[in-house]
C-alpha cells in the first residue's frame, strides 16, 4: 500500500516550457487535490476533484490545468511555465463527506528559470 | 475571509513540553487538524479534533480547542529530537468539498 505517489520528485524548466505532474493513490479515495507550498506560506489549493469525472478550481488555479484520469490518478499540467510557478507541489487524496482526512504525497520540487 | 495564523518558530529543550499555537477566523470550521512535515517530505496527519470538542489526547499529543476564542493548540509531551519538524494547523470548512485552510507552519527545533 503505497498511499499517494507523485512523479517526478524534482524538475527544472525554462520559462515557457510545459510539463505534467503525475499523482496516483491506491486508497480508493474519491477526492483528490493539488496544492502548492511556497516559503513562509501554508499550502494553497490549486485544483481539486471531488470524485472521478469532476474537477474544480481552488484558490490559485491560474496557469494550471488538471485531469482526473480515473479514480486513482489526478494530473496537474503547466502549459507555459513561469518563474512564479517555482514551488513545491503536493498532491493529496481523501474520502469525501463528513470528516475527511487528506493524505499527502511526498511532493514535486519545481524550479522555473 | 478565512485565515489561519501560527507563530513561525519554537525552540525547546529535549524532554520538555512543546506548545504550538494557532488561531483561525472562520467559526463554521468543522474539523481542525495538525499536520507534521519533516524536511523534504510531504505532510503527515498527526491528529484532528472535531469542532464540538475541547480536548483530545493521543499518546504524547494533546490538542486543546477554545472555540470562543478560535484558538487551537498542540502540546507535545517529552519532546524528542525526532519531533523537530514544521507543524501545520489547518481548519476544514463545510461546503461542497473538504476545503482545508492551512497556516504558514511553525518550525519546531528541539535541542539537547
Amino acid at each position: 500500500n503505497a498511499g499517494v505517489t507523485q512523479t517526478p520528485k524534482f524538475q527544472v524548466l525554462k520559462t515557457g516550457q510545459s510539463m505534467t505532474l503525475q499523482c496516483a493513490q491506491d486508497m480508493n479515495h474519491n477526492s483528490m487535490y493539488w496544492y502548492r507550498q511556497d516559503p513562509g506560506m501554508g499550502l494553497r489549493l490549486i485544483y481539486y476533484s471531488a470524485s472521478e469525472g469532476t474537477t474544480d478550481k481552488g484558490e490559485v488555479p491560474n496557469g494550471y490545468n488538471v485531469s482526473r484520469l480515473n479514480k486513482r490518478e489526478f494530473s496537474l499540467r503547466l502549459e507555459s511555465a513561469a518563474p512564479s510557478q517555482t514551488s513545491v507541489y503536493f498532491c493529496a487524496s481523501g474520502t469525501s463527506g463528513g470528516q475527511e482526512t487528506q493524505y499527502f504525497g511526498p511532493g514535486t520540487r519545481l524550479l522555473v528559470l | 475571509g478565512e485565515d489561519v495564523e501560527q507563530s513561525l518558530f519554537l525552540s525547546v529543550r529535549e524532554g520538555d513540553s512543546s506548545v504550538i499555537n494557532c488561531t483561525y477566523t472562520d467559526s463554521s470550521s468543522t474539523y481542525l487538524y495538525w499536520y507534521k512535515q519533516e524536511p523534504g517530505a510531504g505532510l503527515q496527519l498527526l491528529t484532528y479534533i472535531f469542532s464540538n470538542m475541547d480536548m483530545k489526547q493521543d499518546q504524547r499529543l494533546t490538542v486543546l480547542l477554545n472555540k470562543k476564542d478560535k484558538h487551537l493548540s498542540l502540546r507535545i509531551a517529552d519532546t524528542q529530537t525526532g519531533d523537530s519538524a514544521i507543524y501545520f494547523c489547518a481548519e476544514a470548512l463545510s461546503g461542497g468539498y473538504n476545503k482545508l485552510i492551512f497556516g504558514a507552519g511553525t518550525r519546531l527545533a528541539v535541542h539537547p
